[in-house]
C-alpha cells in the first residue's frame, strides 16, 4: 500500500483565481493520476500525471486549465486555473501500486474539496 | 466508451439485514474490477477487487463480490449489514493500461 497525503484538504476560493493543490506519496510510484468528483457525482480521470514529461489527459480536460507537475517518483500538483463556481470538487490523487500477484491497484489520497465563490 | 453502471443510488437497510448492489460494465475485453468505499469524511479505500480466478471474491468486512462474465456483471454482497457500513460504495473497472472507470456509486444507510 502507500500513504498518500494531499494539501490543502480544503480551501475557498474566488473565481477567477487559481489553486495548487499538491499530492505526497510515502515510496516511488511510477504512475499517479488526478481525479474529480464533482458533488453528488462519481470520479472522473481529470489526468494521469508522469513523470519527466507533459501529463496525459483524458478527454474533456485540457493542460491550459489543469495544469500538472510530476518533478520526482514521490510528489505531483495539480493546478486548477481561473476557477470558476462549475470547477467545485474534490480533487483526488491517486497512485498504482503492485499488489500480488504483480496485478496493480490504485490508492487514493483523502482528497481537496474546493469550493469556488 | 466504456462504462460502469451501479443501478441504485440510495440504499437504506436495517442492522442485519442483507445487501446487494448491483454493478454492471461495458466492455468486451479483459477487464480487472474493484469496489471502493468511502466512509463518511473518509477517503476512498479499497473494499475488494477481481484480476482472475475464482469469480467470487472475499474483501475486508465480509464483503463479497461475484464476477459473473456473461451478464458484465460484479455484484457486491454482504449477509448482515452493521450500522458502521454506512458509506458510499463505488464500483470501478480498469479499461487498457490501469485506466479506472468509476460507477455513480451507491449510498448505502444502515439504520440501527
Amino acid at each position: 500500500s502507500a500513504v498518500i497525503s494531499q494539501k490543502p484538504s480544503r480551501d475557498i476560493c474566488q473565481r477567477g483565481t487559481s489553486l495548487t493543490i499538491q499530492c505526497q506519496v510515502d515510496s516511488q510510484v511510477t504512475m499517479m493520476f488526478w481525479y474529480r468528483q464533482q458533488p453528488g457525482q462519481s470520479l472522473t480521470l481529470i489526468a494521469t500525471a508522469n513523470q519527466g514529461s507533459e501529463a496525459t489527459y483524458e478527454s474533456g480536460f485540457v493542460i491550459d486549465k489543469f495544469p500538472i507537475s510530476r518533478p520526482n517518483l514521490t510528489f505531483s500538483t495539480l493546478t486548477v486555473s481561473n476557477m470558476s463556481p462549475e470547477d467545485s470538487s474534490i480533487y483526488l490523487c491517486s497512485v498504482l501500486i503492485v499488489g500480488t500477484g504483480g496485478f496493480n491497484e490504485q490508492f487514493f489520497g483523502p482528497g481537496t474539496r474546493l469550493t469556488v465563490l | 466508451a466504456q462504462s460502469v453502471s451501479q443501478h441504485n443510488h440510495h440504499v437504506i437497510l436495517s442492522e442485519a439485514a442483507s445487501l446487494e448492489l448491483g454493478c454492471n460494465y461495458s466492455y468486451g475485453g479483459t477487464v480487472n474490477l474493484f469496489w471502493y468505499v468511502q466512509y463518511p469524511g473518509q477517503h476512498l479505500q479499497l473494499l475488494l477487487k477481481y484480476f482472475s480466478g475464482d469469480p467470487l471474491v472475499k474483501g475486508i468486512k465480509g464483503f463479497e463480490a461475484e464476477f459473473i462474465k456473461s451478464k458484465f456483471s460484479f455484484n457486491l454482497r454482504k449477509p448482515s449489514v452493521q450500522w458502521s457500513d454506512t458509506a458510499e460504495y463505488f464500483c470501478a473497472v480498469t479499461v487498457g493500461f490501469q485506466k479506472l472507470v468509476f460507477g455513480t456509486g451507491t449510498r448505502l444507510l444502515v439504520s440501527p
